[in-house]
């Protein structure tokens, strides 16, 4: 069974870093694409970036290239969406997702982290 | 940078009605487009892919279709589990593009 199981809720201060994960099970997860989506509070999706791990091949959305860091440990299965300093408009939920082939829809999701940021 | 729109934005229907949602697309995106729902506090679920897939396990209620620039999700007769949100994406390029949502609730 397909899984991707993330971190849990992190709270943090403005200007502080953070580091989220993504954990693949159940399939090959060095062949699929793993990509990350906000979604902030009451609000819809957004692409943020795209990794694969077999090679760490990484694409950003405009909107967020040189605001997030996204990598990977094929060793251990793990994707991660980084943070430098965070700002108070990084509140949001995260959702990582596996791209079905190259070139294909997101078809398995993980749970979601919430990431709360508050002086 | 392709745009994804729908209409309507939101919509209140009764169990058992027929329900169509449309997307568009700024641009030509062949069939690269795949339906998710998303129920309250929940990730995102993918419901159909190249336009029209079924994806494994997704009732025969639901279907799409379209190609180009203009797509329909279609809910044959809505069920009390079908109240969500559901989100349009394309996938023919990079940036990868959702629609706004429409948000599907009980008349």
């Amino acid at each position: 069974e397909v899984q991707l199981v993330q971190s849990g809720a992190e709270v943090r201060k403005p200007g502080e870093s953070l580091k989220i994960s993504c954990e693949g099970s159940g399939y090959s997860f060095r062949n699929y694409w793993i990509g990350w989506v906000r979604q902030m509070p009451g609000k819809g999706l957004e692409w943020m970036g795209i990794i694969y791990p077999g090679d760490s091949d990484t694409r950003y959305s405009p909107s967020f290239q040189g605001q997030v860091t996204i990598s990977v440990d094929k060793s251990i299965s793990s994707a991660y969406l980084q943070w430098s300093s965070l700002k108070a408009s990084d509140t949001a939920m995260y959702y990582c997702a596996r791209r079905h082939g190259d070139y294909g829809e997101f078809d398995f999701w993980g749970q979601g982290t919430l990431v709360t940021v508050s002086s | 940078d392709i745009q994804m729109t729908q209409s309507p934005s939101s919509l209140s229907a009764s169990v058992g009605d027929r329900v169509t949602i449309t997307c568009r697309a700024s641009q030509g995106i062949s069939r690269w487009l795949a339906w998710y729902q998303q129920k309250p506090e929940k990730a995102p679920k993918s419901l159909i892919y190249a336009a029209s897939s079924l994806q494994s396990g997704v009732p025969s209620r639901f279907s799409g279709s379209g190609s180009g620039t203009d797509f329909t999700l279609t809910i044959s007769s809505l069920q009390p589990e079908d109240f969500a949100t559901y989100y349009c994406q394309q996938y023919d390029s990079y940036p990868l593009t959702f629609g706004p949502g429409t948000k599907v609730d009980i008349k």
